[in-house]
């Protein structure tokens, strides 16, 4: 089975602090995604990746940087994290058709509260 | 642009009784569709895809959707609704063209089964 591991499931942050959210996934999918979560919004994407050092923006990248330095790994950076940024944070990877089934599978989300 | 429409905000259902959770989509070309449930304080699961061939697809829990390609919908289904579905669904949706990109969202809906 695929595993994409979140570090860390809560997070309490104060306001201007820098916050990294960890991914890991243990499938060599090539592409990767960060989506923010909040109720009734749905999910959104925010960052994606599909190669090492390759990255583009989503729908809503303002506030958050990425890096992806390994392959395996896709860490989402909130320089200075803001009380707006309080939210649900899903990593996922994904099996692109031709290659695989097309689905995201998903971690376990990073519920961050920032003070 | 694809987009998925998810009518319901929540859905409640009595124990034993049928349920059907609804989603339209708007895609160019073929839709390849998809339905996950995410638990409280979890990551999303995936429970079923269409992509190609019979419109009625079985997936996990006993749950199925029905493609409906004149309707552009995909309507979630069970015969008999349980506690234990009590949860939030999406509804997403990708093509061959999208490519990185992945999946797009619905803004999800809570279903309430009652005891």
């Amino acid at each position: 089975d695929v595993k994409v591991t979140q570090s860390s499931r809560y997070l309490v942050k104060r306001t201007g602090e820098k916050v990294f959210l960890e991914c890991v996934q243990d499938m060599d999918h090539e592409n990767m995604f960060w989506y923010r979560q909040d109720p009734g919004l749905g999910l959104r994407l925010i960052y994606f990746s599909y190669d090492v050092k390759m990255k583009e923006k989503g729908d809503i990248p303002e506030g958050y940087s990425v890096s992806r330095e390994k392959k395996e790994r896709f860490s989402l950076i909130l320089e200075s994290a803001s009380t707006n940024q309080t939210s649900m944070y899903l990593c996922a990877s994904f099996s692109p058709f031709g290659q695989g089934t097309g689905e995201l599978f998903f971690g376990e989300g990073s519920r961050l509260t920032v003070l | 642009a694809q987009s998925v429409a998810q009518p319901e905000d929540q859905v409640n259902v009595a124990e034993g009784n049928p349920l059907t959770v609804k989603c339209t989509y708007s895609v160019s070309g073929n839709p390849y569709l998809f339905w996950y449930v995410q638990y409280p304080n979890r990551g999303l699961q995936f429970l079923l895809k269409y992509i190609t061939g019979d419109n009625l697809v079985k997936g996990s829990y006993g749950f199925e959707a029905e493609f409906n390609k004149s309707q552009t919908s995909f309507h979630l289904k069970k015969p008999s609704a349980l506690v234990s579905d009590s949860a939030l669904y999406f509804c997403a949706v990708t093509t061959e063209d999208t490519g990185r990109r992945a999946l797009t969202f619905g803004s999800g809906t809570r279903l309430q089964v009652q005891p």
